[in-house]
């Protein structure tokens, strides 16, 4: 199985600052065939599901706002967000889909600094 | 408006059984891979099962191999999962969601989620 690890597991960032967070697979999750990372990022606030932001690690689903962002490539992505809002404090993952089982990241909790 | 919404989640002694179902609203079940997927305090976010669009395919974590099976009602345009031989490591919120339909194939990620139903093994 792909194991993704996220970090750090929690961060503290100020309204209107930047917040990164790290992905790392333990194999490559780009097809070579069609170039593509299957590598997904979601959003989860409290007592509600995960929500889809980003897919193929950096394609906004529809909706999101472009403060968020994707990046990376293989073994190692990155989720920005550019300016941090107070609706943006939750926990997101990470995930790979490029072979079952998939797997999701322990989780990266963001707070307000 | 797209949704699911799941049911049937409860409390179950060990070696019990459940049967989870999520009804599906605004699409077409049949039209997507479909997946069963749990998180737990401890062990997080888990792909638990999923189910080709023809039900030609099914695909399950080794953990519920032999244990749960997923199934689906095209009539009822509703998702399965019939729980047997549970255990209390199976503790967990349980969600049906949606394959993202993308060239390529992208149905391991998820763009549509229920609400979760819980799930607790316990004596």
């Amino acid at each position: 199985d792909i194991v993704m690890t996220q970090s750090p597991e929690s961060l503290a960032v100020s309204l209107g600052e930047r917040a990164t967070i790290n992905c790392k697979s333990s194999q490559s999750v780009l097809y070579r065939s069609n170039n593509k990372n299957y590598l997904a990022w979601y959003q989860q606030k409290p007592g509600q599901p995960p929500n889809l932001l980003i897919y193929w690690a950096s394609t906004r689903e529809s909706g999101v706002p472009d403060r968020f962002s994707g990046s990376g490539s293989g073994t190692d992505f990155t989720l920005t967000i550019s300016s941090l809002q107070a609706e943006d404090v939750a926990v997101y993952f990470c995930q790979q889909y490029y072979g079952a089982p998939y797997t999701f990241g322990q989780g990266t909790k963001l707070e307000i600094k | 408006e797209v949704q699911l919404v799941e049911s049937g989640g409860g409390l179950v002694q060990p070696g019990g059984s459940l049967r989870l179902s999520c009804a599906a609203s605004g699409f077409t079940v049949y039209n997507y891979w479909m997946s069963w997927v749990r998180q737990s305090p401890g062990k997080g976010l888990e792909w638990v099962a999923n189910m080709k669009q023809d039900g030609s395919e099914k695909h399950y974590v080794d953990s519920v191999k032999g244990r749960f099976t997923i199934s689906r009602d095209d009539a009822k345009n509703s998702l399965y999962l019939q729980m047997n031989s549970l255990r209390g490591e199976d503790t967990a919120v349980y969600y049906c969601a949606r394959g993202l339909e993308q060239v390529p194939p992208a149905y391991g990620a998820f763009d549509i989620w229920g609400q979760g139903t819980r799930v607790t093994v316990s004596s």
